[in-house]
């Protein structure tokens, strides 16, 4: 079974950088047609899509993220990493990493991580 | 448009039939996913594709579509399923993700 556990800072101070890791279990992180993403929730609101990476290091940015978003792989840790610069307090959310699978008319997010609560305060 | 639309809440009688719903652009070439997401706890994807269950997802929920409208239809609706539900597609582009806003469902 496969499992997704995210780990990093919970607290960050304005301004500065978010990084999060996610470690995979249960699977390979190089297996064909598997991508993985990050998707936050800020506290009492919805979900947003961060950003996708294909284990060759293919990466696809929320638009409205793109200028302070970097999303890597290291595919001998089974790991993928979430980088978000110039931190606010509108980043404060529950960060998701999660894995995706595309066919050519749907896309589905079908595993999850428990979610960690980055806060951004001083 | 990138945007996906849903109704902000929902209520259903214990053992009737609800729909959720969830409009967008994209919605005309790409099917939705659909995720319940209990308080506290990760999304749990339900429906995906034209009209696919996970393993372990009852077969009262089902999924539809209809021009630039996804559904969700929970037939039966038990209490346990009281959740917030959001859709899920590409947009236009098919490089980025979009998710709806989310439906609360409330089973009275």
């Amino acid at each position: 079974q496969l499992q997704l556990q995210e780990s990093g800072p919970g607290l960050v101070k304005p301004s500065e950088t978010l990084s999060l890791t996610c470690t995979v279990s249960g699977g390979s992180i190089s297996s064909s047609y598997y991508y993985w993403g990050w998707i936050r929730q800020p506290p009492g609101k919805g979900l947003e899509w961060i950003g996708t990476i294909y284990y060759s290091g293919s990466t696809y940015y929320n638009p409205s993220l793109k200028s302070r978003v970097f999303i890597s792989v290291d595919t001998s840790k089974n790991q993928f990493s979430l980088k978000l610069t110039s931190v606010a307090a509108a980043d404060t959310a529950v960060y998701y990493c999660a894995k995706h699978w595309f066919s050519s008319s749907w896309t589905q997010v079908d595993y999850w991580g428990q979610g960690t609560l980055v806060t951004v305060s001083s | 448009s990138s945007e996906l639309t849903q109704d902000p809440a929902v209520s259903v009688a214990l053992g009737q039939t609800v729909r959720i719903t969830c409009q967008g652009d994209s919605l005309r070439t790409y099917y939705a996913s659909w995720y319940q997401q209990k308080p506290g706890q990760a999304p749990v994807l339900v429906i995906y594709g034209k009209n696919n269950r996970p393993s372990g997802i009852p077969d009262r929920f089902s999924g539809s579509s209809s021009g630039n409208t996804a559904s969700l239809t929970i037939t039966g609706a038990q209490a346990e399923d009281e959740a917030d539900y959001y859709c899920n597609s590409r947009d236009s582009s098919g490089n980025h993700l979009v998710f709806g806003g989310g439906t609360k469902l409330t089973v009275l």
